[in-house]
């Protein structure tokens, strides 16, 4: 099974509206990140968040991170059609390790339409 | 302080032949991950490199592929004999000291392999 699934795959929206993504792993982790990566681009870092964090705010963004469920959900408020993109969220799973790779899910598409 | 650079951006090699991508990361991060991805699909994890030594190589095919990080100069990711494929796009990301896994990604190569 795959750490860092996110749903939906895809997702689109009317600008202004409220977008939710989620994603869920399986294994115990440090930190959960997401990053958005637009079509042929490089990933773009917007938030980390720790495990022993439970929401976390930056700009329209908001993340939050259940351990319990092994689930995080990223929202982002009052889109923009510059919003369009990939979504990625990435674990790194070495408890107080030195590695830090991180596994990223396939993704979720958002498309704002305009 | 510029990001982490990745040249050439785009690569065009015929099969067999060696393909070279090279990675410098953010100005005092001597931490650099090697990741893959595939059309329509999340980053998979590749190597994990410190200054002269290679961390984590997990990730790699056993054949064909290496990594480098010497100590004056980029990282570089070498293709040997390429294949169909090996087309993806391939990012490098950097992180300073441990403690904070905030990877930063640079805007990748586009290999394809003709």
């Amino acid at each position: 099974s795959q750490q860092g699934e996110e749903d939906p795959q895809a997702l689109s929206i009317q600008e202004g509206e409220n977008a939710t993504m989620n994603c869920s792993y399986k294994t115990s982790i440090n930190n959960l990140q997401w990053y958005r990566q637009n079509s042929g681009r490089g990933l773009v870092h917007l938030i980390l968040i720790r495990s022993n964090e439970r929401e976390k705010h930056s700009g329209r963004l908001r993340v939050t991170l259940d351990t319990s469920k092994k689930s995080s959900s990223l929202l982002i408020t009052a889109s923009r059609a510059a919003d369009t993109a990939s979504y990625f969220c990435a674990t790194d799973g070495n408890s107080g390790g030195s590695n830090y790779k991180l596994t990223f899910g396939k993704g979720t598409l958002l498309t704002v339409n305009p | 302080n510029a990001g982490v650079m990745q040249n050439p951006r785009h690569l065009v090699r015929r099969r067999g032949q060696e393909a070279r991508l090279r990675c410098s990361p953010m100005k005092g991060h001597s931490h650099v991950y090697w990741y893959r991805q595939l059309p329509e699909e999340g980053l998979k994890f590749m190597v994990y490199l410190q200054k002269e030594n290679i961390i984590d190589e997990s990730g790699m095919p056993k054949e064909r592929f290496s990594a480098e990080f010497p100590k004056e100069g980029p990282s570089i990711l070498r293709i040997q004999q390429v294949v169909r494929g090996d087309s993806a796009a391939y990012f490098c990301a950097s992180r300073g000291l441990a403690g904070i896994n905030e990877q930063f990604f640079g805007p990748g190569t586009r290999l394809t392999v003709l």
